[in-house]
Order: C-alpha cells, then structure tokens, then sequence
C-alpha cells in the first residue's frame, strides 16, 4: 500500500490556468507539508498543517492555498499559472510537527506551464 | 534561509567502493536527517542523528556528526548500482511556538557505475 500519495503524477496546462493537486496519507499521522523541488532540485517546504490547521506558511503567493479537510488529506490548488511555477511539487507526512521526525514523502506532482 | 550545504555535489564511483558525502549546517541543531531520491521518486529517509550523538549505522550506511564544525557525513559502504541516486541532509528550524520544519541542503548526486 502506498503511505503517501498524491495525484496527479504529471500536470501539463497553460499559464493563467488554474489546477489542483491531491494528497493522502494512510499512516495516520498528524502533520501534512507541501514542497516544491525547482530543477536544480532544491528543495523547500511551502505548507504545513497538523491536524487539519496551518502551522506553517512560508512566502508562498497567495495564488497558492492549501486545504486540509481531514487530517490525511492535503490538497493544494494554485490559480493564475505562471512559468515559474512550473517544478515537482511534493506531499509528505510525519507522525508529529515536533522536531527529529522522519518525513514521509509522496512521489511528486510534476508541473509543467506552457 | 537554505541550512545544509552537501559536498560534493556530484560523485561517481565504481560498484564496490565507498561513497562519502557531506553535509555542513549553519546554525545550531538539535538532529540532523539524511534522505535518498532516486529519480522521479519522493525523497525516502534513511538516518537520524541527534546532536547529543557522534556516530550511527543502519546497514551498509555510517553518519557522523561534529557538532563543532557543524557538518555531518553519510558514508555508503560497498556501494550497489542501486544506491544511485540524489542524498540530501535537512535540518530542523522552528517554525514558530513548537512546530519544526526541515530545512534541506542542494543534495549529492551519486552515481555507482556497475
């Protein structure tokens, strides 16, 4: 069974477009993130929730927000396209929002803006 | 604020050597992660090393941390085809009250060639 996964795999749309990506976990953990991975593959965290509520909000457009119904999901809709959103973006999960805890990571929605 | 810097950031070695990578941190830590991505995969931990800790195996993997230097290295012995892929170290940040997020260095990228 797949403890991370997010849907789809692949987004290929045009700029100015709007678009959503999935994520569940079925590990039961608390806390949910969003990263996105640029090409060079730097990595940063974008969102955090636990337990449904945002901790963590680092600069992110606002055309970027994050929704949590439940505690195992973690969607994210992006409005207004732009090129340079285009790089993997990342769901991952972990058992608390404390510190030295391993992350579990999905493996990525790649987003491609014509 | 990017935490972990991985040196070097391209290594390649034949199968059956050792592989070492290493990781230097800017700030004071409480632990300090190291993950694997092999290619167009989600990043999978592989070690945990706490501050109050110098040295840590798991398998055919050996991490040491110098807290006075602030760095840490992953040692991959008797390296598999398999074990190509990229190897980051993160950090934890606090994220505001008690919630921590991973902050990732730009990552090794080991090739093993068979």
């Amino acid at each position: 069974d797949t403890a991370v996964s997010q849907t789809p795999k692949y987004l290929v749309t045009q700029m100015g477009n709007d678009k959503s990506i999935k994520c569940e976990q079925n590990l039961g953990h608390d806390t949910m993130y969003w990263y996105k991975q640029d090409s060079k593959k730097f990595l940063k965290i974008m969102f955090s929730y636990n337990n449904k509520e945002l901790i963590i909000n680092e600069t992110v457009p606002n055309r970027f927000s994050p929704k949590s119904p439940d505690k195992a999901h973690l969607n994210l809709h992006i409005n207004s396209l732009e090129l340079g959103d285009s790089a993997v973006y990342f769901c991952a999960s972990s058992l608390s929002s404390g510190g030295g805890v391993p992350q579990h990571f999905g493996d990525g929605t790649r987003l491609s803006i014509l | 604020s990017q935490q972990g810097e991985e040196d070097p950031q391209a290594l390649s070695i034949q199968e059956g050597e050792n592989a070492t990578m290493n990781c230097s941190y800017k700030t004071s830590i409480n632990n300090l992660q190291w993950y694997r991505q092999n290619s167009g995969r989600g990043l999978v931990h592989l070690i945990l090393i706490r501050s109050n800790e110098r040295e840590k195996h798991s398998g055919r993997l050996r991490v040491t941390l110098d807290t006075s230097k602030k760095s840490s290295s992953l040692l991959i012995t008797a390296s598999r085809a398999a074990d190509t892929a990229s190897y980051f170290c993160a950090t934890d940040e606090r994220g505001g009250g008690s919630n921590y997020k991973l902050t990732f260095g730009k990552g090794t990228l080991l090739t093993v060639n068979p």
